[in-house]
């Protein structure tokens, strides 16, 4: 699976919007971008995922870009629940096959109120 | 919402015991993985599991680990005899065919004195 970069941490205040980046520049063609968060010591919690379209949900939204070798999960409107270690992860699928996930150190986001 | 039962939430054992984690499965998910997070480090993968085989295993996965379905619902992780480095938070996540998405449950903290 392709290796992907993320900052260690970022702030956000409540109420507004978290971008969070993510760098996947050796993604191959048939590798998805999940994202997963995990908040205190829970199980980590499914969010998004896409292959190159953006993709939006009723927690996030999820951008591409062209090339794919990059994208952004945007919280739209941020709250405190939402502190939480967010993981970027590479993906390959294809029908059939289970294809593990490979967690990284993520990025801790800490909304501020 | 459907979930990912993992039972028992806590279990403290002494070294050299034999340990037992228990996964429930959401109904109609034919995936299985194994993951564990040990304080303060990254979520690893372990194991994964399709129909009644291990499709893929980690080099954290060794003959002191076995998993199974002994009755076609549960989905359990036998530690043989636990060592200190044992201790951590242990995942188990199911995968439905085709849905491309794992669901994780809230994890077993295991304690090894």
């Amino acid at each position: 699976d392709a290796k992907t970069t993320q900052p260690p941490s970022m702030d956000c205040a409540e109420g507004r919007a978290a971008n969070l980046p993510c760098n996947h520049s050796t993604i191959s063609g048939n590798e998805y971008v999940y994202w997963y968060r995990q908040i205190h010591s829970q199980g980590p919690q499914y969010i998004i995922h896409g292959l190159k379209n953006n993709e939006t949900n009723e927690m996030a939204s999820l951008i591409i870009t062209e090339d794919r070798k990059s994208s952004t999960l945007i919280l739209p409107h941020a709250t405190l629940r939402d502190t939480a270690v967010y993981y970027c992860i590479v993906r390959g699928w294809s029908g059939g096959s289970n294809y593990k996930l490979t967690f990284g150190k993520g990025t801790l986001l800490t909304v501020n109120p | 919402e459907p979930e990912v039962t993992q039972t028992p939430s806590h279990q403290v054992t002494q070294m050299g015991q034999e340990v037992i984690l228990r996964c429930v499965p959401i109904s109609n998910h034919l995936y299985f993985y194994w993951y564990r997070q040990i304080l303060g480090q990254k979520v690893e993968f372990l194991v994964s599991f399709y129909n009644n085989e291990i499709s893929e295993k980690s080099e954290i996965f060794d003959d002191q680990f076995s998993v199974e379905r002994p009755d076609g619902s549960n989905f359990t992780l036998k530690i043989r005899s636990t060592k200190l480095e044992d201790s951590a938070m242990y995942f188990c996540a199911t995968e439905a065919s085709g849905a491309n998405v794992l669901t994780f449950g809230a994890g077993s903290r295991l304690t090894v004195l």
